[in-house]
C-alpha cells in the first residue's frame, strides 16, 4: 500500500477564488489521479498527473479550470480556478505502484465548499 | 449514461449474518472489477478485486461473485461485523492494462449489533 495526504483536509471558499489541494505520498509512485466526488455521486476521474509533463484530462475537465502540477514522483497538486457552488465536492488523489490492472490506493480527500 | 450501477443505496444487517452487496454494468469491454470500502472522511480503501477471466474470488470474509453473461457482481461478506459500516464502491476498468476505473454511486452498509 501507500500512505496518503492531501491538505487541506476541507475548506469553505468564496466564489470565484481559486484553491490548491496538495496531495503527498511516502514513496514513488508510478502514477498519480485526481478524483471528484460530488454529493450523492460516484468517483469521477478528472485528469492523470504526469510527472514533468502536462496532465491528461478526462472529458468534461480542462485545464484552465483543474490545473495540475507534478513535480516528482511523489507530490502533485490541483487547483480548482474560478469556482462555483457546483465545485463543491470532495476531491481525491490516488496512486498506483504499477501500470495495467493494479489497485488505486487513495488519500483521505478535500472537501470543498463554495459558497 | 452510468455505466456501472448500485442500485441499492443503502443496506442494513444484522452482526453475524451475510451481507450481499450488488453491482451491475452496461460495458461488455469491462474485464476487470473492484470493490472499495469507505469510512466518512476517508478515503476509499481497496477490499477485493476480480478478473473476467474468473467468477469467484475470495478473501478472507470477502468474496466477490462475477456473472458476466448477467454483467453483474456482488460482494459477499460472511460473517458481517459492526466494523463493515461503510459505503462501497464497485469499480471497473474497460481493458486490460488501463488504470481507468469506472466506480459506481456506492452502497451504505449498515451492520446492526
Amino acid at each position: 500500500s501507500a500512505v496518503i495526504s492531501q491538505k487541506p483536509s476541507r475548506d469553505i471558499c468564496q466564489r470565484g477564488t481559486s484553491l490548491t489541494i496538495q496531495c503527498q505520498v511516502d514513496s514513488q509512485v508510478t502514477m498519480m489521479f485526481w478524483y471528484r466526488q460530488q454529493p450523492g455521486q460516484s468517483l469521477t476521474l478528472i485528469a492523470t498527473a504526469n510527472q514533468g509533463s502536462e496532465a491528461t484530462y478526462e472529458s468534461g475537465f480542462v485545464i484552465d479550470k483543474f490545473p495540475i502540477s507534478r513535480p516528482n514522483l511523489t507530490f502533485s497538486t490541483l487547483t480548482v480556478s474560478n469556482m462555483s457552488p457546483e465545485d463543491s465536492s470532495i476531491y481525491l488523489c490516488s496512486v498506483t505502484r504499477g501500470t495495467g490492472h493494479n489497485e488505486q490506493f487513495f488519500g483521505p480527500g478535500t472537501r470543498l465548499t463554495v459558497l | 449514461d452510468q455505466q456501472v450501477k448500485q442500485n441499492s443505496p443503502s443496506l442494513s444487517v444484522q452482526e453475524g449474518r451475510i451481507s450481499i452487496l450488488n453491482c451491475d454494468y452496461t460495458n461488455s469491454m469491462f474485464d476487470y472489477f473492484l470493490w472499495y470500502k469507505k469510512y466518512p472522511a476517508e478515503g476509499p480503501t481497496f477490499l477485493i478485486s476480480i478478473s473476467s477471466i474468473k467468477d469467484k474470488n475470495e478473501d478472507g470474509r470477502f468474496t466477490v461473485f462475477l456473472n458476466k453473461s448477467a454483467k453483474h457482481l456482488s460482494l459477499h461478506i460472511v460473517p458481517s461485523q459492526p466494523g463493515d459500516s461503510a459505503v462501497y464502491f464497485c469499480a471497473a476498468s474497460p481493458s486490460s492494462g488501463t488504470y481507468k476505473y469506472i466506480f459506481g454511486t456506492g452502497t451504505r452498509l449498515k451492520v446492526l449489533a
